[in-house]
């Protein structure tokens, strides 16, 4: 398996809703990502796991939660979200993240809009 | 942090023309400077890469260079053809932040038949 998949494709919830978003690869990745992305604009980081140890938060409000249960899962949990959250939500993988200089290969994202 | 500014910010060739996609940085600790490709609606994917140790690397129809003292690096992409229509990212990381990659503003790059 060499991708990364994320579910659901689409997720439209209400601003006192909670939901999570779910990302997995097979591919023997020790280091995954959470990015979000607003129209014509590019992927903004998140936060960054390492060998299932959060290793960089990119100062992202609390109502965002990432997760990462094993080394093939990442679970993004959302509570009390805002209509400005409405964006793309982006997950990769990479091999490592040590040394800044490993490929990431992106899922193809979970559409989300907050009402 | 990191800063990277991408030009330009659309470009429109005919089929078979060349295209160039400029970008510079600002943090010369960063070392690894991938590009992307993304249709619309679909995931960023990964075209090409280079590392600070290498000034050029080609494949197929596409080459970036990497000029480490001007803090610059470049996407070429010879004999167009309509499919590489797309926005095109640049992005560089510093070696000591993780893998943190950080992305210039995209290029949206129209070939037209």
């Amino acid at each position: 398996d060499t991708e990364v998949t994320q579910t659901p494709k689409h997720l439209v919830m209400g601003m006192t809703n909670k939901k999570s978003l779910k990302c997995e690869q097979h591919m023997g990745h020790r280091a995954m990502y959470w990015y979000k992305q607003k129209a014509k604009k590019p992927p903004e980081l998140m936060f960054v796991y390492s060998y299932e140890k959060l290793s960089i938060n990119e100062s992202v409000p609390s109502r965002f939660s990432p997760e990462c249960p094993n080394s093939s899962l990442l679970n993004l949990h959302l509570h009390a979200l805002q209509p400005e959250d409405s964006a793309l939500y982006l997950c990769a993988s990479s091999l490592d993240s040590a040394g800044g200089r490993y490929e990431q290969y992106f899922g193809p994202g979970t559409r989300l809009t907050v009402t | 942090g990191e800063n990277v500014e991408q030009h330009p910010s659309t470009l429109s060739v005919q089929e078979g023309d060349s295209a160039v996609i400029k970008c510079t940085y600002s943090d010369s600790a960063s070392n690894y400077f991938p590009w992307y490709k993304q249709e619309l609606g679909k995931r960023p994917q990964l075209i090409i890469d280079i590392r600070s140790n290498v000034g050029e690397k080609k494949d197929q129809r596409i080459a970036v260079t990497l000029n480490k003292t001007a803090k610059h690096f470049s996407l070429h992409i010879t004999e167009t053809q309509p499919e590489d229509s797309a926005v095109y990212f640049c992005a560089a990381s510093e070696g000591n932040a993780g893998n943190m990659l950080t992305f210039g503003g995209g290029t949206r790059l129209m070939v037209k038949p």
